[in-house]
């Protein structure tokens, strides 16, 4: 039982690339989440997910695009990296209990965009 | 809307020493509310929780108690060992919000000297 697990752990892009984050947990959860986690300001939510085929955008989406095509894989999409996206990103899931739930958190993605 | 603070950091004390990291919190409903705790490296892991009022959420010596009159939820642990060294976030989650997205302070980093 891994739990939640991110790839890749670490990346530099330059200001335009793009690229894809993987997510996936092995813990049959309903709810996925997306953070990026910047000095000083704790986790935003940036998109999330209530089951397989649906997202949601969060806090702070713009620049980002979101996929959960199975209910095990929530994929994060950068299609044009800016230098404001440089952050750690953190993935999530959780069972369908309810605001009480406990959110398992993966390692964590971190990006620099040059 | 919802919101949370927290005291910053870095909070420094000798092992053995007293711990409270203050928590408030801004919320509409009676939201369910978290303590998560990150290890450095690592993603973040629930420390404790508490879900509605008077509750006591404790876990590895450390204790919160969900305060609604003074709408705060500190942490505090009566003994620090330097494996406590890391970084504290508060999150609360509305009850109202059908994602149950957590909604997080920004961080208290703990060091914790031998």
């Amino acid at each position: 039982n891994a739990g939640v697990t991110q790839t890749p752990k670490f990346r530099v892009l330059k200001t335009g690339q793009s690229m894809t984050l993987l997510c996936a947990q092995d813990m049959n959860h309903e709810y996925m989440y997306w953070y990026r986690q910047d000095p000083g300001m704790g986790l935003r939510l940036i998109h999330y997910s209530v089951g397989e085929g649906t997202t949601a955008k969060g806090e702070v989406p713009d620049g980002y695009n979101v996929s959960r095509l199975k209910k095990q894989n929530f994929l994060l999409g950068l299609e044009s990296a800016a230098p404001s996206q440089t952050s750690v990103y953190f993935c999530a899931s959780s069972t369908r209990q309810g605001p009480e739930g406990e959110q398992f958190f993966g390692p964590g993605t971190r990006l620099t965009v040059l | 809307g919802d919101s949370v603070t927290q005291m910053e950091g870095p909070v420094t004390l000798s092992e053995e020493a007293f711990l409270t990291i203050n928590c408030t919190y801004t919320a509409t409903g009676y939201p369910s509310l978290f303590w998560y705790v990150q290890y450095p490296g690592e993603g973040l892991q629930l420390l404790l929780k508490a879900t509605k009022a008077d509750d006591k959420g404790s876990n590895k010596g450390f204790e919160a108690t969900y305060r609604k009159e003074t709408t705060s939820f500190h942490l505090e642990k009566g003994s620090v060992q330097v494996s406590d060294s890391a970084v504290y976030f508060c999150a609360l989650s509305d009850p109202g919000d059908s994602s149950y997205k957590l909604i997080f302070g920004s961080g208290t980093r703990l060091l914790v000297r031998p």
